[in-house]
């Protein structure tokens, strides 16, 4: 079973709307991390946010909106009035206690202007 | 340079050549990362290096040797590959732990014919 599923695989959307990307994860761990990541056609993944379990406070960043709900294991990620520059893969990660790191498959997001 | 390099970023190689990935991380990080990022698959952890002692590895094939000679440089040793081994082969670093975000280099895009 995945330990971290990203069920949209492909997103369009007009520019200037709201998106939002979800990310279901599976742990039995107490203690985890959360983290998304952004790669944009350039291939480089670029650190987003990360979110430890014991933080279920959601968090804004400009545009970029997390919402941590443990109850439904979910991390989803939201985007506002989104950008043609927003257009990229998006990755849900998960890091447990020891050294392994799962991420999911992504979700591409393509914002038409 | 800064953050995280890696060269050569694109690598044609036929399946009885012996190559190298190099990755440089510019950051003071312990810890460095391969990845292994093929389409439509999860990005997958190869291999781990803490202050130059690899602490995982994920049942990777033994085509695939890791070398990290300093806490800055992260090699990867390829010889003997197979066709389903071209992907995009991704560097990692971070500060000390798994709780840490890892920052990436832009990958090294393989194709083993």
């Amino acid at each position: 079973a995945q330990k971290v599923t990203q069920a949209q695989t492909e997103i369009s959307v007009v520019e200037k709307e709201d998106v939002t990307l979800d990310c279901v994860y599976e742990t039995r761990d107490t203690t985890y991390y959360l983290f998304w990541y952004k790669q944009p056609p350039s291939g480089e993944l670029v650190f987003l946010i990360r979110r430890n379990s014991f933080d279920e406070q959601n968090e804004i960043s400009g545009r970029y909106s997390w919402n941590f709900q443990k109850s439904t294991s979910s991390f989803n990620f939201t985007i506002t009035a989104s950008q043609v520059v927003d257009s990229a893969v998006y990755f849900c990660a998960l890091s447990e206690s020891g050294n392994q790191f799962y991420f999911g498959t992504g979700t591409s997001l393509t914002v038409i202007p | 340079e800064t953050g995280v390099t890696q060269t050569p970023r694109h690598l044609v190689m036929g399946m009885t050549n012996k190559k190298s990935l190099k990755c440089e991380q510019h950051l003071g990080h312990n810890a460095m990362y391969w990845y292994k990022q093929s389409a439509k698959k999860p990005l997958e952890l190869m291999f781990v290096y803490s202050l130059e002692e690899r602490v995982e590895n994920n049942s990777v094939p033994s085509r695939f040797s890791p070398e990290c000679p300093n806490s800055s440089h992260l090699f990867l040793h390829l010889h003997t590959l197979q066709p389903e081994d071209s992907a995009l082969y991704l560097c990692a670093s971070s500060q000390d732990s798994r709780a840490n975000e890892q920052f990436f280099g832009p990958g090294t895009r393989l194709t083993v014919l």
